[in-house]
């Protein structure tokens, strides 16, 4: 079974600061890792994914299967960046277009000026 | 209208109505799924098509049922619901382009009298 926690529910930062959500796994097997976004009134929408190792929006995210973590990190938080973020987990390969993938509950971060 | 689309955006039904929710995307997509999403519950994945064929069913009571017709339209239709089951249900789809990257509906709120 695949599991994805995200240990908080709120995350509160100021302007400039910076900023980690925690997203910790447990697969068996070799998973691909993503980051998504909802921001106020709008739709849930992919952020990054680990295969890239992008920096999007200055969000970069590294897959430690160590310690089976996969944080999503900002050196400046921007007051634009507050928003709903999800991290989720797919197995790798799990068939060409179809992915099943298990969300975790969420981190509503909040940027103050 | 591009995107994904899903209609209606509210519904309240009585637990013996029978009711339908519709999705549409206009993405050429080939993947099309349905999400449950309560409230402090994480997103959970109900069902999944490819190309028109149902392929994940994670243990969804029978009072959903999905149909898919063609590869651009999704429906769930409901009937004998419990209250228990008023949610935001979310349709997404998915490309081959092999990113893993869902795209999202606004969702169908849903509220069970």
């Amino acid at each position: 079974a695949q599991r994805v926690t995200q240990p908080e529910k709120l995350l509160s930062v100021f302007k400039g600061a910076p900023v980690e959500l925690k997203c910790n796994y447990s697969y068996s097997g070799s998973p691909e890792l993503f980051w998504y976004v909802q921001y106020s009134r709008q739709r849930l929408q992919l952020l990054l994914r680990h295969i890239s190792r992008e920096s999007i929006k200055g969000f970069t995210a590294d897959l430690n299967k160590g310690e089976t973590s996969f944080h999503l990190k900002k050196p400046f938080a921007q007051e634009e960046d507050s928003a709903m973020y999800y991290c989720a987990l797919s197995p790798a390969n799990s068939g060409g277009s179809n992915y099943k993938l298990t969300f975790g509950k969420g981190t509503l971060l909040t940027v103050n000026p | 209208e591009t995107g994904v689309t899903q209609t209606p955006r509210h519904l309240v039904m009585g637990m013996t109505n029978k009711k339908s929710l519709k999705c549409e995307q206009h993405l050429g997509h080939n993947a099309m799924y349905w999400y449950k999403q309560s409230a402090k519950k994480p997103l959970e994945l109900m069902f999944v098509y490819n190309f028109k064929e149902q392929t994940e069913n994670n243990s969804v009571p029978s009072r959903f049922s999905p149909e898919c017709p063609n590869s651009s339209h999704l429906f769930l239709h409901l009937h004998t619901l419990q209250p228990e089951d008023s949610a935001l249900y979310l349709c997404a789809s998915s490309g081959q382009t092999n990113t893993g990257e869902l795209f999202f509906g606004e969702g169908s709120r849903l509220t069970v009298l």
